[in-house]
C-alpha cells in the first residue's frame, strides 16, 4: 500500500538531546498514530491524534496533528538510550484506509 | 491500551508444510485486522487486510492462495503460509483497528518469526 514520506530516515544523537521527526502527505488525513518498535517485536502505539492541530504528549513524548491535515510530527526530549528503535507514523485517510511511514531508526549514544 | 496477541511468537517448519499463525484481539472486537511481513531493518510490508465475515483483501503481489487469511470472529484471525518455502522465512505482524469514540486506532501485535528450513 502506499507509504507516507517520513523524515529523518535514520538519527544518530547524543544522550539528552531533543529529537524531532515527521510525516507529510498529499492528501489529508483524520488521524495519525505514532509507533514504536524495538528489533524483533510489534510496534507499540505511543501516541494517537484525531484533530487539526490538536498536540497530544505522552512523557517525553510530543506529537502534533498539522493543521494542515497533511502531516506530523513527533518530538522527544531529552533522550535516554532505551529511546533506541524504530519509529512509525501512521495516517488514517478519510476513506479509512491506513498508510504508513517508513520509519525513522534512532540511536542514541551514551 | 487494547492488546493484540500472535501466536506462535516463531516457528520453525520444514519446507513443503503449512503454517498457522493466528491474531487476537484481547479486549476488543475488530472487524477489520491487517497482515504485514516485515524484512530486515525495512519499514513494514502490508499483506492483506482481514474482514471479519468476508474475503481478504490481498495487496498487490502477494499471493492468496499461498497466504490463506481467514477472519471467522471478531476476535481472531489467521494467517496459514501453504506449501512454506525457504524464501517465506520473515517476520509476519498483525494488527487490528479498535473503533473509538475519537476514531479508529490500530494496535500491533508481537510479530511472529517463521523460519523455513
Amino acid at each position: 500500500g502506499q507509504q507516507l514520506n517520513q523524515s529523518p530516515q535514520s538519527m544518530f544523537i547524543q544522550e539528552g538531546e531533543d529529537v524531532s521527526m515527521n510525516c507529510t502527505s498529499s492528501s489529508i488525513f483524520n488521524t495519525w498514530l505514532w509507533y514504536k518498535q524495538d528489533p524483533g517485536e510489534g510496534p507499540v502505539l505511543l501516541i494517537a491524534l484525531y484533530k487539526a492541530g490538536e498536540l497530544t504528549s505522552n512523557g517525553r513524548l510530543t506529537a502534533q496533528f498539522g493543521i494542515t491535515r497533511k502531516d506530523s510530527f513527533l518530538n522527544i526530549s531529552a533522550s535516554i538510550p532505551s529511546d533506541v528503535g524504530i519509529y512509525f507514523c501512521a495516517g488514517q485517510s478519510p476513506g479509512n484506509q491506513f498508510y504508513f511511514g517508513t520509519g525513522t531508526s534512532l540511536t542514541v549514544i551514551p | 491500551g487494547a492488546v493484540v496477541s500472535q501466536h506462535p511468537s516463531w516457528v520453525i517448519c520444514k519446507s513443503g508444510t503449512s503454517v498457522k499463525i493466528e491474531c487476537r484481539s484481547l479486549d476488543f472486537q475488530a472487524t477489520t485486522m491487517f497482515w504485514y511481513r516485515q524484512f530486515p531493518k525495512q519499514s513494514l510490508m502490508l499483506m492483506a487486510t482481514s474482514n471479519e465475515g468476508s474475503k481478504a483483501t490481498y495487496e498487490q503481489g502477494v499471493e492468496k492462495d499461498k497466504f490463506l487469511i481467514n477472519h471467522a470472529s471478531l476476535t481472531l484471525s489467521t494467517l496459514t503460509v501453504t506449501s512454506a518455502h525457504p524464501e517465506d522465512s520473515s517476520f509476519y505482524i498483525c494488527s487490528a483497528r479498535q473503533a473509538g469514540a475519537r476514531g479508529n486506532t490500530i494496535y500491533f501485535g508481537e510479530g511472529s518469526w517463521l523460519t523455513v528450513v
